[in-house]
């Protein structure tokens, strides 16, 4: 099955700096990635996600680039700001058949110190 | 905005007992995922169902918990008898075929004392 891995576990950053949290996945047939962003105490939230079809994806201070020849996609924070203090998960999906289950990394847990 | 939602919020319970968790999923939505999490394994896939009929329940320990979808309001996870470690938050996922994004359900917090 699929295998996805997440770096790194923890990322402390200062307001105002970027952030950068990879992924890298097992299966090429995976063909949809996307990151979701958990609060404490709160449920997974959809962020943005990337289709195997694009290289980038952007919305404001969040990216997303996806590279299918290496198995790895990256989510890029631009401009942080305290309330993006958060775990981050990355996941990835081989869809066919009917079926899109989700594998999900293990997390990051990203502090923006003020 | 539509919603995923699970019933109870929160849930403590003795060992041995047994535990319902309850999800509606979103209208419309054909496909329903059970999700656990904890610190040290992150967010496991349990179960997960497609226009009512059970896909893959193989991360699902067969002998304890059974999930099951009896209408397309409905989905449960049960439990038993509960063990202490199976203490986590658990979490219902819907999604729609036609799309690729699935929405979370706020969780149950389960506690077996």
């Amino acid at each position: 099955g699929e295998n996805v891995e997440q770096h790194p576990s923890t990322l402390s950053v200062q307001e105002g700096d970027s952030a950068v949290i990879k992924c890298t996945y097992s299966d090429s047939a995976s063909n949809y990635f996307p990151w979701y962003k958990q609060e404490l105490g709160k449920r997974p939230q959809l962020i943005i996600d990337i289709r195997s079809n694009v290289g980038e994806k952007k919305d404001q201070r969040i990216a997303v680039t996806l590279n299918k020849t290496a198995k790895h996609f990256s989510l890029h924070i631009t401009e942080t700001q305290p309330e993006d203090s958060a775990v981050y998960f990355c996941a990835a999906s081989i869809s066919g058949a009917g079926s899109y289950q989700l594998t999900f990394g293990k997390g990051t847990k990203l502090s923006v110190i003020p | 905005d539509a919603r995923v939602t699970q019933t109870p919020r929160d849930k403590v319970t003795e060992m041995g007992q047994e535990v319902t968790m309850r999800c509606q999923p979103i209208l419309g939505h054909n496909t329903v995922f059970w999700y656990r999490q904890t610190m040290m394994q992150g967010l496991e896939l349990l179960a997960y169902f497609r226009n009512r009929a059970p896909l893959d329940d193989s991360g699902m320990p067969k002998d304890r918990f059974s999930a099951e979808m009896p209408d397309a309001t409905l989905a449960t996870l049960k439990i038993q008898p509960s063990e202490p470690r199976d203490s986590a938050v658990y979490f219902c996922a819907s999604g729609l075929d036609s799309s690729y994004g699935y929405t979370f359900g706020s969780g149950t917090r389960l506690t077996v004392v």
